[in-house]
């Protein structure tokens, strides 16, 4: 099976556009999540979307947004970018569980988005 | 609010030596635990999961961890260390309120270099 794959690799954007990052998950995985990594906060938690609807959303502010379309291929958009957007974005996708719990994830090599 | 300590950002080690590496978390619940490693420039790579059963659990490369309720302690060891271990890891716990989710909350993570 091919994993998780994530378009573009890099990106370079200058503050105040906007960037859609896209993101393709292992074939019959349906929740696909997104990940912040930066050198100061880590690895953050955006927000996971399952059956093309958001399950879960971390402390991001309004201007990450994301969607899933009905083949698990999802985007994120963030808006109005700022120099501290700047980061690796990691897409993971995993098999969803009916019942409660967390699943085995995995993950792609990410998109490095530089902010000037 | 689930979180999760790794207390050594950075470890060096002799080729061939054992290793350990710390993570430590903050959960109410029987927690999903897991370790990932990152190579420069790469996405996360599943070392290994803990769910419930058997405390120690045996992952891939040669690793294996150890689930302790009573320390809240999820280490991460190695009995021969390799070149090519050198990485860094990170540690994740499973943030599920009972409901489905794939929140992963993750350590600071700790990098390892291997002396040769």
């Amino acid at each position: 099976k091919a994993g998780v794959t994530q378009t573009p690799r890099y990106l370079i954007k200058t503050r105040g556009q906007q960037v859609t990052l896209s993101c393709s998950p292992i074939s019959g995985h349906r929740s696909v999540s997104w990940y912040q990594q930066t050198p100061g906060q880590g690895l953050q938690f955006l927000f996971e979307y399952f059956s093309e609807t958001q399950r879960n959303k971390g402390n991001f502010p309004g201007r990450f947004s994301g969607r899933q379309f009905s083949n698990s291929r999802s985007e994120m958009n963030v808006s109005t970018l700022e120099l501290g957007d700047s980061a690796l974005y990691l897409c993971a996708s995993s098999l969803a569980r009916v019942g409660g719990g967390v699943d085995q994830q995995f993950f792609g090599p990410g998109t490095r988005l530089t902010v000037l | 609010a689930q979180s999760v300590t790794q207390p050594d950002i950075h470890i060096t080690v002799s080729e061939g030596a054992s290793l350990e590496l710390r993570c430590n978390y903050s959960y109410g619940a029987t927690p999903y635990l897991f370790w990932y490693v990152q190579s420069p420039g790469q996405g996360l790579q599943l070392l290994l999961k803990y769910f419930s059963g058997d405390t120690l659990v045996q992952g891939i490369k040669g690793f294996e961890a150890e689930f302790k309720r009573s320390q809240s302690s999820f280490n991460l060891r190695k009995p021969s260390v390799h070149w090519s271990d050198a990485a860094e890891y990170f540690c994740a716990v499973g943030a599920s309120d009972g409901g489905a989710t794939n929140k992963l909350i993750f350590g600071t993570g700790t990098l390892l270099a291997v002396q040769p």
